[in-house]
């Protein structure tokens, strides 16, 4: 089945720690992203790619990075983790088709940092 | 001014009434609109999307887009408890493919 997946599901992790935050997805979608949501706030988009060796900083990229080199892999780095990185990481997909364009979301990475 | 504006809610309506969802958005210059459905502790799900001036039904939910206006709504017909969700708005940025969001309306059926 057709899906796209995250992981880990939930992360708890020090202060000053480098950690990645996996996305793959098996639909052969062009087009991925990472969103932040905080309870009862919008998604804040991070970070996009458009297809292999493309990237592009969102709203909230300053502090993170991403790369794709495999269509089906987008992986989100935070160099150093600090509390306020705590919050969902949602990753999304999408294909450009007039009648399907819009996103498919993985289960999301949920992180506390201590 | 933020992009996409949905009132947070909660709206509560019976079980079996029309549920109404509305937004607005700033860029006069989006072209692609969409609802998507958010369950407490889940991720968002696509429910509809609309692209054209007017009316889109699918089953319970209907559509409408006012470009003019700059405003989409979502209603929901025949509610169900299964429909208490938060309901996010998103619009097309200018600039590509990405989407802008919406914080959502929370959307309690009571039986």
């Amino acid at each position: 089945e057709a899906d796209i997946y995250q992981t880990p599901r939930y992360l708890v992790i020090g202060t000053g720690k480098k950690i990645t935050l996996e996305c793959s997805q098996t639909m052969g979608h062009d087009k991925m992203y990472w969103y932040q949501q905080d309870p009862g706030m919008e998604l804040h988009l991070i970070h996009y790619s458009y297809g292999v060796n493309s990237t592009e900083k969102g709203d909230l990229s300053s502090e993170s990075t991403v790369s794709r080199i495999r269509t089906e892999h987008f992986p989100l780095t935070l160099e150093s983790a600090r509390p306020s990185h705590t919050s969902q990481y949602l990753c999304a997909s999408s294909e450009w088709k007039a009648a399907n364009y819009g996103y498919t979301f993985g289960s999301g990475t949920r992180l506390t940092v201590v | 001014q933020k992009e996409v504006e949905q009132n947070s809610g909660p709206l509560s309506v019976p079980e079996g009434a029309i549920a109404s969802l509305n937004c607005t958005y700033s860029d006069r210059g989006s072209q692609s609109f969409f609802w998507y459905r958010q369950y407490s502790g889940k991720s968002p799900e696509l429910i509809m999307s609309i692209y054209s001036n007017g009316d889109k039904e699918d089953g319970r939910f209907t559509a409408q887009l006012n470009k003019a206006s700059q405003y989409v709504s979502l209603l929901i017909r025949d509610s169900q408890p299964s429909d208490s969700a938060t309901y996010l708005c998103a619009v097309n940025r200018i600039s590509g493919y990405a989407l802008n969001f919406g914080k959502g309306t929370s959307l309690l059926v009571t039986p």
